[in-house]
């Protein structure tokens, strides 16, 4: 049982490059989330899906597209890199209460 | 909106000493309360919970008790250790059970535990 995991762990990007984080669970939860992390900030909600077939924006979603692929898999895209997502980008999943939160991926974009 | 406000951080202790991390909230309705930790270079996971106020939730030697009439929901720990250094989120939700759990966090505080 992995629980969360994601993929790359590291990437650098050019500013204009485009990416796709990947996250999947093997958990079978419903609703999954994707946060980035920047000092001072805490965690910030980008987009979240409550379950297959649906997402949402959260509260920094400029910039971002997601895709809910199926109740496994649930990913990130930049199709435009700045420098302004340089950040640490962590994939959640949850059931009731709790999330479950992967390892994250450290983006900079240069 | 919804919130959370943590204590100003760093905060750094010896080994054996007491822990208090304050987290206070503004929320719509009756919020289950959280706290997660983050130890260096991994996600976070969940430490204890409270879904109701009185509730106190614990693990680990952490407590925290879910205080409706001052809006807090406070950590503690009586004496704490070196592999307790970490950054500790408190965070809410308004969702009711079984829903899909939005979180709002706040900041987050770091904690160094010296030898």
């Amino acid at each position: 049982n992995a629980g969360v995991t994601q993929t790359p762990k590291f990437q650098v990007l050019k500013t204009g490059q485009s990416m796709t984080l990947q996250c999947a669970q093997d958990m079978n939860h419903n609703s999954m989330y994707w946060y980035r992390q920047d000092p001072g900030m805490g965690l910030r909600l980008i987009y979240y899906s409550a379950s297959e077939g649906t997402t949402d924006k959260g509260e920094v979603p400029n910039g971002y597209n997601v895709s809910r692929l199926n109740k496994r898999e649930f990913s990130l895209r930049l199709e435009s890199a700045a420098p302004s997502q340089t950040s640490v980008y962590f994939c959640a999943s949850s059931v009731l209460y709790e999330q479950y939160f992967g390892p994250g991926t450290r983006l900079t974009v240069t | 909106g919804d919130s959370v406000t943590q204590m100003e951080g760093p905060v750094t202790l010896s080994e054996e000493a007491f822990l208090t991390i304050n987290c206070t909230y503004t929320a719509t309705g009756y919020p289950s309360l959280f706290w997660y930790v983050q130890y260096p270079g991994e996600g976070l996971q969940l430490l204890l919970k409270a879904t109701k106020a009185d509730d106190k939730g614990s693990n680990k030697g952490f407590e925290a008790t879910y205080r409706k009439e001052t809006t807090s929901f406070h950590l503690e720990k009586g004496s704490v250790q070196v592999s307790d250094s970490a950054v500790y989120f408190c965070a809410l939700t308004t969702q009711k059970a079984g829903a899909n759990s939005k979180l709002t966090f706040g900041k987050g505080i770091t904690l160094s535990v010296r030898p």
